[in-house]
């Protein structure tokens, strides 16, 4: 079956820590994003790649890093420089480029992983 | 003003209802509109894509007024299943901006 894997679903962390959230997708799609979603408020973009070693910050990066090594692996990494990382980080894939019609379109989602900061 | 508003509800209608939301969005040069559900702790999927003026899927109608920068969302015969958060997603061009979403709550 083609999807998107997150891993893990629940992660705590203590303050300090960095803590990597893996997301892998077998849709051959090209690109790859991460929100966070926090509660009562829209999806808001941490990350995203179009193609393998190359990523964008989105809107709220600060804290937050990733790599594109692979077409398929998209890992985000929540520093201890992020001030309140207790949230729901989602992974989204998409096609991309002039082929697609819909480079920002119809992005499909991983199943999440909620992060708490104890 | 956020980019997408939406009304976040909840709309609490019995079944059979026929409800609508609406979303409007402050850049003019968006260029694509979409409607996700999000159930409860899950991750959102997408329910319809709206490219021009408006499109059907069965119960679901959405429509775009670029003129009033709004879309809408039109389920008709609710069911149960349909309990959700319906997000509204903007693509300007450069980036998909997600609404906060409207919480529907559909009751027997």
């Amino acid at each position: 079956d083609g999807g998107i894997t997150q891993s893990p679903k629940y992660l705590f962390r203590k303050e300090g820590q960095n803590v990597t959230l893996s997301c892998e997708q077998n849709l051959n799609h090209d690109a790859m994003y991460w929100y966070r979603q926090d509660p009562g408020q829209g999806l808001r973009l941490i990350y995203y790649s179009q193609i393998v070693n190359d990523f964008q910050k989105g809107d709220i990066a600060e804290g937050y890093s990733v790599s594109r090594e692979k077409k398929e692996s998209f890992p985000l990494t929540v520093t201890s420089a992020q001030k309140n990382p207790t949230a729901f980080y989602l992974c989204a894939s998409s096609t991309w480029g002039q082929t697609s019609g819909r480079s920002w379109g119809e992005q499909f989602f991983g199943p999440g992983t909620r992060l708490t900061v104890l | 003003r956020k980019e997408v508003e939406q009304d976040p509800g909840p709309f609490n209608v019995p079944e059979g209802a026929t409800v609508a939301f609406n979303c409007t969005y402050s850049n003019s040069a968006s260029q694509s509109f979409f409607w996700y559900r999000q159930d409860c702790r899950k991750e959102p999927k997408l329910l319809m894509s709206v490219y021009s003026s408006g499109n059907e899927d069965g119960r679901f109608t959405a429509q775009l007024n670029r003129a009033s920068q709004y879309i809408s969302l039109l389920i008709r015969d609710s069911k149960l299943s349909d309990s959700a958060t319906y997000l509204c997603v903007v693509n300007n061009g450069n980036k998909l901006v997600f609404g906060a979403g409207t919480i529907l709550r559909v009751k027997s």
